[in-house]
Order: C-alpha cells, then structure tokens, then sequence
C-alpha cells in the first residue's frame, strides 16, 4: 500500500519561530521521490523540494530545510525563523518509480499559519 | 505570460449547464493534468495527457470530458454536475521523458460551485 500521512492538521506559531511540518510515507519500492509543495492562499501549488530514495543527505535552501529518514520513513520539512509569507498549507507527495509515471500519492497538507 | 494559467478563477453553474474550464501552459511541458480538491480530502488526479494523448482516467464519471488540443492547452467539459463536484479544479504541467517526470507545476485553480 503506498500512503503519505501528514499528521498535523494545522500549526500555528507566532512569527520568528521555528517549525517543523512532519511527512510519513509508507511504500514498498526501494525507489521512489518525495515532494514538498506549498499552497498559498492564492490557490497554486508550488513545488519547493523533491528527493530520490537513494539521497539520504539532508537538504537546506535558505530558511527551509528538510530532513529525510529512511529509517523512519519520514521527511520532516522545517521553516526557521517563520515569517507570516511563510502562511500557507503544505503538502508532502510520494511518487513510486515503476508505478504509474504520473502518479502522486499526496498527503492530506498541513495547514501553517504565522502570526505577526 | 508564463507558467501555468487557468480560466475562469471562479464558476458558479447549476446542475443542468454546460460550462468549460481552461488551461494553458508556457512552459514547453509534454503532459497535462487535471486535479480535483475538495475540502479535507487529499488531492485526487484525474485525468493525464502526456503527448496530447489520455494516459491516466481515475474513475472520474462522464459528466466531466477531458480535451487536449494540443501540448499546451487542456480543457475540461462540465455537463450536469452534482453539488458535491463542486470543489477547487487544478490543471498541472510536467515534462516527461522515459521514466523521468519533472515536479509539477499547478495553476491558480477555478473555483467550481454548482448549484
């Protein structure tokens, strides 16, 4: 079975904190991607991250990072120092190769908001 | 005008209209998509067009009718919708070669509510 559970519904932190939006999947390939896209209120998804199984090595774009467990079949995404742009609603996709190419398996999104 | 563009941003129909939605994409992208959103559900793919041919139908009824043209136009036919279509209706582009398939890049989404 090939799930992405996104356990937090929604996270609201004041602005300048730290937060980290957390991704769980399950599969049974030993390949397979993993996505972060972030929606803004605005409506469209935008792509921030996609990783291959076969990196394990953890990943920092500015503020963002994101941190891949293969052990735990995790790939947790954190924003330091939140910002309230940063106030959108996530979502985490799997995609398994061999599969259908066109197939996302996504997680139900996380909803973050950012006070001032 | 780049990336990914959806008309119209909102539809308000009732269940006996006609009514089509557009995408458009600049971006050189070989396949297409249609996603449905509804409110506390995740993400649902429904159709795909890689090459202006259908490559993906997930069980979607007949009352929405995909149309590819061609690679950088899709549309979706809307006939005799039920109130619970209504939903956010996203159209995606990628670009795929062999069993590599680029992220996705989304539209804005029309906002479909049927009366």
């Amino acid at each position: 079975a090939q799930k992405v559970t996104q356990a937090q519904t929604e996270i609201s932190v004041v602005e300048k904190e730290d937060v980290t939006l957390d991704c769980v999947y399950e599969t049974r390939d030993t390949t397979y991607y993993l996505f972060w896209y972030k929606q803004p209120p605005s409506g469209e998804l935008v792509f921030l991250i996609r990783r291959n199984s076969f990196d394990e090595q953890n990943e920092i774009s500015g503020r963002y990072s994101w941190n891949f467990q293969k052990s735990t079949s995790s790939f947790n995404f954190t924003i330091t120092a939140s910002q309230v742009v940063d106030s959108a609603v996530y979502f985490c996709a799997l995609s398994e190769s061999g599969d259908s190419n066109y197939q996302l398996i996504w997680g139900a999104g996380t909803k973050l908001i950012i006070k001032p | 005008e780049t990336g990914v563009t959806q008309t119209p941003r909102h539809l308000v129909m009732g269940m006996t209209n006609k009514k089509s939605l557009k995408c458009e994409q600049h971006l050189g992208h070989n396949a297409m998509y249609w996603y449905k959103q509804s409110a506390k559900k995740p993400l649902e793919l429904m159709f795909v067009y890689s090459l202006e041919e259908r490559v993906e139908n997930n069980s979607v009824p007949s009352r929405f009718s995909p149309e590819c043209p061609n690679s950088s136009h899709l549309f979706l036919h809307l006939h005799t919708l039920q109130p619970e279509d209504s939903a956010l209706y996203l159209c995606a582009s990628s670009q795929v070669r062999g069993d590599f398939n680029s992220p996705l890049h989304f539209g804005n989404g029309t906002r479909l509510t049927v009366t």
